[in-house]
Parts: structure tokens; C-alpha cells; sequence
């Protein structure tokens, strides 16, 4: 395990629904990322957040909404979505924003029915 | 336009052969080059990470070779195992006002075969 946890790891959403995906990190960084990873596509940056402030958000449409309470925990809230938007989501965490690895999630495999 | 491109797309070899994954970049500024393994259904798990002064760097079984010149990258697996089925992604990150920007490419899908 990578030391980031994400749930839940599946989920079935209608396109009215209101959900929101959980990523917590037990590694001490300040740094945390949502990707967006679509089949046969290369993974997708959505936000970054560093010491709880969002730092970039790459034009990501409204209805995805991320949270960031704590340096520990990102949420991704998540409200009238369209089937294109299923994909695997990822979380992960880095001890900085500049030359830092970073740890990945096992992500949340999402479907919008 | 950054770019990382990667091949094969996909590629299968019996189990207890070599195989050697390439990757290019038009990435500028280029600050590191990652390479990371992705199991099926699960996030990405880091390799190796390579700065411009480094050319070789080894994880285990895995050696990850980096040209800056040509902007060129390969990751060698050597003696694969079963557990080394999964896609391999080359990743390269540059460096915008301080903050690091990564490039991620579509990756490599490898199956060993027994």
C-alpha cells in the first residue's frame, strides 16, 4: 500500500445524483492531486491542492467540486455528471508541489449511468 | 506542445524474458523523467525517477535509461515475471513558476505469459 487510501473504491451513479469521493493520505504531505484516468488515455490532472489551498485547476467543468479540509483528506464532490465522465478517479500526494514523488491511490472506478 | 509518446502501445513475452519499453518526450523545460507500473484497477506505483544529470538508474529487475539529448527513455525488465503484467507509464515532469507539471503518456500494457 502507498499510504493513500480512497473510497469508495466502485461506484454506479445516475446522472441526477449527488456523490463525493473520499481520499486520505497517512504520509505527512502538504500536496494533493485528482486525476481523471479514461481508457487508453493518459492520466488527466484535474485540481492540486497545497497546504489546503487550491493551486491549479485545469479547466475542469463545474459539476466536479473538490474539497480540501485538511493537509490529510481531499474530497471530490460530484453532481449532474454525464456517462463521459466515467472513468477511474485518482488521488494522489506529494510532500511538495515542485520535485516531489508522488503517491498514488488506488483510485475510485466511477460509472454514470 | 508537451508530449510523451510511448511503444509499443502493448506487448506480450513468455515468462523469463527481457523486454525493453520506449519512450519519448518533447517535454520544456524538462525537470525528471518517472517511469511507474500500473496494475489493473489500481493507481500508479513509482519505478524510478531520473533528473538530467542521471542516464541509468536500476529498481530491482527494472533499469530505466535516460538520453536528454535525443529526449528518449527506455525501461528494461529483466528475467519478467508474471507479477510484471500491467501497464507501464512514462511520465515527465517540468517545472512552471516553481510548481512541477507532469506529462503523462498512455502507457505500455505488458502480458507475461507462462
Amino acid at each position: 500500500e502507498t499510504g493513500v487510501t480512497q473510497t469508495p473504491r466502485h461506484l454506479v451513479m445516475g446522472m441526477t445524483n449527488k456523490k463525493s469521493l473520499k481520499c486520505e493520505q497517512h504520509l505527512g504531505h502538504n500536496a494533493m492531486y485528482w486525476y481523471k484516468q479514461s481508457a487508453k488515455k493518459p492520466l488527466e490532472l484535474m485540481f492540486v491542492y497545497s497546504l489546503e489551498e487550491r493551486v491549479e485547476n485545469n479547466s475542469v467543468p463545474s459539476r466536479f467540486s473538490p474539497e480540501c479540509p485538511n493537509s490529510s483528506h481531499l474530497f471530490l464532490h460530484l453532481h449532474t455528471l454525464q456517462p463521459e465522465d466515467s472513468a477511474l478517479y485518482l488521488c494522489a500526494s506529494s510532500q511538495g508541489t515542485s520535485y516531489y514523488e508522488q503517491y498514488f491511490g488506488p483510485g475510485t472506478r466511477l460509472t454514470v449511468t | 506542445k508537451n508530449q510523451v509518446e510511448q511503444s509499443p502501445q502493448s506487448l506480450i513475452i513468455l515468462e523469463g524474458k527481457n523486454c525493453t519499453l520506449q519512450c519519448n518526450y518533447t517535454v520544456s523545460p524538462f525537470s525528471n523523467l518517472r517511469w511507474y507500473k500500473q496494475d489493473t484497477g489500481r493507481g500508479p506505483v513509482s519505478l524510478t525517477i531520473m533528473t538530467f544529470s542521471e542516464n541509468t538508474k536500476s529498481n530491482g529487475r527494472y533499469t530505466a535509461t535516460l538520453d536528454a539529448d535525443t529526449k528518449q527513455s527506455s525501461l528494461h525488465i529483466t528475467a519478467s515475471q508474471l507479477s510484471d503484467s500491467a501497464s507501464y507509464i512514462c511520465v515527465v515532469g517540468w517545472l512552471d513558476t516553481g510548481f512541477q507539471k507532469l506529462v503523462f503518456g498512455t502507457g505500455t500494457r505488458l502480458l507475461v505469459s507462462p
